[in-house]
């Protein structure tokens, strides 16, 4: 058990460019869980994949940002066209089907200059 | 729709001192509720977690909670506050039967002094 990995731990990139960001879920973990969150608050819930399914959008997830799980494990996440607002921490969880549990990976910060 | 109260966005102790960090919640099916500690630049550690077994839960570093339906709490304590335990506190609440996602507070930032 490695534990949840995020690459990279930090991106800068200027307004306008698209960024991808990666999670690796602890193995044979079914559920992975993408989160945000901005300074001074606690994480909100973005989406969450179950094996390669992606089962559920926060209304966060604005058409800008796009989550995919293609072979059930590894996830990415990509924005597109970077704003100000968009500069936070993001962070990954994953558990298995049966748990109830959400380990978290170190998370991502993002700065949109 | 779930949601989770934490009242005081701040506490400072003295080591040594009881900390007390306090969570509400609200849920309109039996919660499944946990807290996470966060230190600078790096991501959530679970403390410890509720899932309608004991209602007095032990977790890691001498932290305990515990669940009361009747006030819908879930407050954190440790009798004996270090200074290892400065960090930010979340307590969170999760829709066990939708997916498991939670729903975070807006977290307690825990100063520790000497």
């Amino acid at each position: 058990d490695t534990g949840v990995s995020q690459n990279p731990r930090h991106k800068i990139t200027k307004r306008g460019q698209n960024v991808t960001f990666r999670c690796d879920p602890i193995s044979e973990h079914n559920r992975l869980y993408w989160y945000r969150q901005t300074l001074g608050q606690g994480p909100e819930f973005l989406t969450y994949f179950q094996n390669e399914a992606q089962l559920e959008k926060s209304r966060l997830l604005s058409d800008r940002f796009s989550a995919e799980r293609p072979k059930g494990s590894f996830s990415t996440l990509e924005i597109q066209r970077t704003e100000q607002g968009d500069s936070a921490m993001y962070l990954c969880a994953s558990i298995p089907l049966s748990g109830d549990t959400q380990y978290f990976g170190p998370g991502t910060r993002l700065t949109v200059l | 729709a779930q949601s989770v109260t934490q009242l005081g966005s701040h506490v400072s102790v003295s080591e040594g001192a009881l900390v007390l960090l306090r969570c509400n919640y609200s849920s309109s099916v039996p919660p499944y509720l946990f807290w996470y500690v966060q230190y600078p630049n790096q991501g959530l550690q679970l403390l410890l977690k509720y899932t309608s077994a004991a209602t007095l839960v032990k977790g890691i570093n001498g932290f305990e909670a515990e669940f009361k339906k009747s006030e819908t709490s879930f407050h954190l304590t440790k009798p004996s506050a270090h200074m290892s335990d400065a960090a930010e506190y979340f307590c969170a609440v999760s829709d066990r039967g939708g997916g498991n996602k939670l729903t975070f507070g807006t977290g307690t930032q825990l100063k520790v002094e000497l």
